[in-house]
């Protein structure tokens, strides 16, 4: 079955500007998740999606990010007024309900790159 | 506060050679979960292994095997008979089941199969 599905694969953006990422879960996951991976770094936690509602937002830098999940499928990760340190990989995952620990299948990624 | 430390940045070794990937973890939570994930060049993360903090029975999965030891807090990874094809990063990571859903990952080991 289809996986993890990221949009765009590569965005390049301009200091200041403003960027939409995109994450289309596996069909029937409930829980959603966002990560950024800098360069020679492991995932770092942004924000985790049970529905619609953001369960845990704690990872989010700051207020310049933010994420939605309206229909409780795909997700969109926000970023204003980007910056250079913003440039990352952008992980999505997705995980099936159960009773906890259930892994977390990953997308590809978006590489956000601002100049 | 969880923490997972993979001391081995990188490592090489011959193709056919057995390789060990440390992973040494702390939580105060006495139920959790422990993963590992292979990060190819491609720069997909693909699960390997779940481990939840109530089995300590070792796991083998053909050339793959998972030691988990809660006395020392580690989750080590030994390749056998190593491949040119298991040249990737791997990251541990940890999970604790009281709410936060969130992976907490190491820094990662780059293994480099020499053929």
């Amino acid at each position: 079955g289809a996986g993890v599905s990221q949009t765009p694969s590569n965005k390049v953006t301009e200091k200041g500007k403003y960027v939409e990422l995109r994450c289309d879960p596996i069909s029937g996951h409930t829980a959603l998740y966002w990560y950024r991976q800098s360069l020679g770094q492991g995932p770092e936690f942004l924000i985790y999606f049970q529905g619609t509602g953001a369960a845990d937002d704690s990872g989010l830098p700051n207020d310049r990010f933010f994420a939605v999940r309206p229909e409780g499928s795909v997700s969109t990760l926000k970023i204003q007024r980007t910056e250079r340190g913003d440039s990352a990989v952008y992980l999505c995952a997705s995980s099936s309900p159960g009773t906890g620990g259930e892994e977390q299948f990953f997308g590809p990624g978006t590489r956000l790159t601002v100049l | 506060a969880q923490k997972v430390t993979q001391a081995q940045t990188e490592i090489s070794v011959v193709e056919k050679e057995d390789v060990t990937l440390d992973c040494v973890y702390e939580t105060r939570d006495t139920t959790y979960y422990l993963f590992w994930y292979k990060q190819p060049p491609s720069g997909e993360l693909v699960f390997l292994i779940r481990r939840n903090s109530f089995d300590e029975q070792n796991e083998i999965s053909g050339r793959y095997s998972w030691n988990f030891q809660k006395s020392t807090s580690s989750f080590n990874f030994t390749i056998t008979a190593s491949q040119v094809v298991d040249s990737a990063v791997y990251f541990c990571a940890l999970r604790t089941n009281f709410g936060n859903e969130k992976l907490t990952f190491g820094t990662g080991t780059r293994l480099t199969i020499i053929p």
